[in-house]
């Protein structure tokens, strides 16, 4: 089992919905919890972070973090076909000093 | 103010060469991990330097090796390369003392592909 779970979709959705990316984590030591949106070709660009229970907004942007479940997710609100790309979800243990990542959720926004 | 950067871009390798990559972080980044991701699935952590020392190591063989210069730009080499060491090799920048709790600011890799 992968410690860091996400489904790999992909995910589709149009215009203008929103769109829900989920992630589970296998390490109760885990501080900090991380969303990076990755393009085709292109690296990745951290997009969100969180490190309590609850919820996070930033623009268009929500995270949610449930530690109890070992839960994280990521709402798009209004979704734009710019916001198509594949979405990697990271939790960081800052005692081994890495974050580990999922193997991402290809997100598709139709026009 | 400069991004990750990182050097080079693309590199086409025999098996059992050895190659060398390098990265620059961040402006006011001292810490540099080195990520390695294959097609179609998420970045695996290699190595971390801090303070010109490998901190933290992945599951990665000894053939990966890495040093950090007291500018905190950083190498990753990889002796007797194997098929299946292509892939896309990242370079992580974080701030100081923060231990990367904040998130990594990306370079725009190096795609390494062994033939």
């Amino acid at each position: 089992q992968k410690e860091v779970e996400q489904n790999s979709g992909p995910l589709s959705v149009p215009e203008g919905a929103i769109a829900s990316l989920n992630c589970t984590y296998s390490d109760r030591g885990s501080q900090s919890f991380f969303w990076y949106r990755q393009y085709s070709g292109k690296s990745p660009e951290l997009i969100m972070f969180i490190y309590s229970n609850g919820d996070k907004e930033d623009g268009r942007f929500t995270a949610q973090l449930n530690k109890a479940s070992q839960y994280v997710s990521l709402l798009i609100r209004d979704s734009q076909p710019s916001d198509s790309a594949t979405y990697l979800c990271a939790v960081h243990n800052t005692n081994a000093g890495k974050s580990t990542f999922g193997d991402g959720t290809t997100l598709t926004v139709k026009p | 103010d400069a991004g990750v950067t990182q050097s080079p871009t693309h590199l086409i390798k025999t098996r059992g060469q050895q190659v060398t990559l390098r990265c620059s972080p961040k402006s006011g980044h001292d810490t540099v991990s080195w990520y390695q991701q294959a097609l179609g699935q998420g970045p695996q952590f290699i190595f971390q330097y801090y303070e010109e020392e490998e901190r933290q190591r992945g599951n990665f063989p000894d053939r990966f090796s890495g040093h950090q210069f007291p500018n905190y730009s950083s190498e990753l080499n990889v002796n007797a390369l194997l098929l299946g060491d292509s892939a896309l090799y990242l370079c992580a920048s974080s701030s100081p003392g923060t231990g990367s709790l904040y998130g990594y600011t990306f370079g725009s890799g190096t795609r390494l592909t062994v033939v």
